[in-house]
């Protein structure tokens, strides 16, 4: 079955410079979601879209934003990188009518900043 | 606001034993489903198992069963017959609905060590 992809798998990037990271949802989930990982954490969610819409928004700075296309696909933009922001970053999707149906992750992005 | 907590940084449990993994939450909602997922080392989010807020038996799922305990708003995982394989971090997670939309908070997570 297919999963939700992520792109690229790992990133490595320096301090003030930009990055977008990319996420494939599985077909017909119209609900995704962007967390970020920091080591030994748990997922922090930050920004999420329904129907290509923002629907909720959680601890994603203002560098960051996202924004779900209308192929469903949906892209991360953080810019003015910092040392911080080194963390794993997942993408989720879910079919938001269904109470029994989890959110499927992504193999995640590593982000590194040197 | 919605909390989930997992009092356990790490367990150990011996191949071919139960463990218990504690998550408890805490909602106002009566509506809400309660996750398990599990990541092992290499980094990837792997769901287990779901318990709604209004169904009336435990879910099993193979190996993983969930303990819900609605009252004691406690839902615990138990991983029966260990393996190696399942050393990883355990995540519980609740999901509830919220100005329409479904909203998700995780506790900080477990992590299991299974010993040969």
């Amino acid at each position: 079955a297919a999963g939700v992809i992520q792109s690229p798998r790992h990133l490595i990037k320096e301090k003030r410079e930009t990055a977008t990271l990319k996420c494939y949802p599985i077909p017909r989930h119209d609900t995704v979601y962007w967390y970020q990982q920091g080591p030994g954490q748990d997922p922090q969610f930050l920004i999420s879209f329904y129907e290509k819409m923002q629907s909720d928004k959680g601890s994603i700075p203002d560098r960051f934003s996202a924004q779900q296309f209308s192929d469903y696909h949906s892209e991360l933009n953080m810019s003015s990188l910092e040392l911080g922001d080194s963390a794993l970053y997942f993408c989720a999707s879910s079919l938001s009518g269904v109470s029994n149906q989890p959110q499927h992750f992504g193999d995640g992005t590593r982000l590194s900043i040197l | 606001a919605q909390k989930i907590t997992q009092t356990q940084p790490g367990m150990f449990v011996q191949e071919k034993e139960a463990v218990t993994l504690d998550c408890t939450y805490d909602t106002s909602d009566p509506s809400y489903g309660l996750f398990w997922y599990k990541q092992p080392s290499s980094g990837e989010m792997i769901f287990l198992i779901y318990q709604g807020s209004y169904d009336q038996q435990n879910a099993t799922e193979g190996r993983y069963s969930l303990n819900f305990q609605k009252a004691r708003k406690s839902a615990n995982l138990v991983i029966s017959a260990s393996q190696l394989g399942d050393s990883a971090m355990y995540f519980c997670a609740m999901r509830r609905r919220s100005g329409g939309y479904q909203k998700v908070t995780f506790g900080i997570g477990t992590k299991l060590q299974v010993i040969p």
